[in-house]
């Protein structure tokens, strides 16, 4: 079936430090990928999306980009900061029946000041 | 422009006691999905609504059952609590079953004793 494997957490960083959270997939079909931010005591946000193979979603400074070939969509950023520091879920949508999303376990991010 | 909206925020039952959880979409929007999102987890999607009707439904058993209304406002019902089902419950709301976008509610958190 279809699954989400992301980096196991917690991850702790400095402010302005590079960040990686590797998410890998397996899918059925050809699927659109998602990272999701949930702040605590918030609900889940997308924070960028790419919809087919070598896209690059972008948003607030951070990056993930399609690829097919590893069946990966990493998440970036070049430099962190303290409001950062939120949980952040990779998911998958397979298209067809009811376009329902697939997480990952999640990775919870700190960043110190 | 509201947001999605779920009420109650949190909730403590005994097991073999019913439930019910309510959720309010986005202004405009016509589809409801309901995920379970256990500690430590990843949100699971049990089911998803459309226009009133199940469109989909997860790998969760039948004493989980939901509405949705004409004003696509929807209900989350799970029948014999079990200790298992405490989570968090999140209910997203999107203009269509092929939207790419969900907009999660804040969640109630449901602690099953």
């Amino acid at each position: 079936g279809d699954s989400v494997t992301q980096m196991e957490g917690p991850v702790t960083l400095s402010e302005e430090a590079f960040l990686t959270i590797n998410c890998t997939y397996t899918a059925t079909g050809y699927p659109s990928l998602f990272w999701y931010v949930q702040y605590p005591g918030e609900g889940l946000q997308l924070l960028l999306k790419a919809t087919k193979a070598d896209d690059k979603g972008s948003n607030k400074g951070f990056e993930a980009t399609y690829r097919k070939e590893t069946t990966s969509f990493h998440l970036e950023k070049g430099s962190v900061q303290v409001s950062d520091s939120a949980v952040y879920f990779c998911a998958l949508r397979v298209q067809g029946g009811s376009e329902k999303l697939v997480f990952g376990k999640g990775t919870k991010l700190t960043v110190n000041p | 422009e509201t947001g999605v909206t779920q009420s109650p925020t949190h909730l403590i039952k005994t097991r073999g006691q019913q439930v019910t959880l309510r959720c309010s979409s986005q202004s405009g929007h016509n589809t409801v999905s309901w995920y379970q999102q256990a500690l430590g987890q990843g949100p699971q999607f049990i089911f998803q609504y459309y226009r009133e009707e199940e469109n989909g439904r997860g790998n969760f058993p039948p004493r989980f059952s939901g509405l949705q209304f004409p004003n696509y406002s929807s209900e989350l019902n799970v029948n014999a609590l079990e200790l298992d089902d405490s989570a968090l419950y999140l209910c997203a709301s999107s203009l269509g079953t092929d939207s790419y976008e969900q907009y999660f509610g804040p969640g109630t958190r449901l602690t099953v004793t």
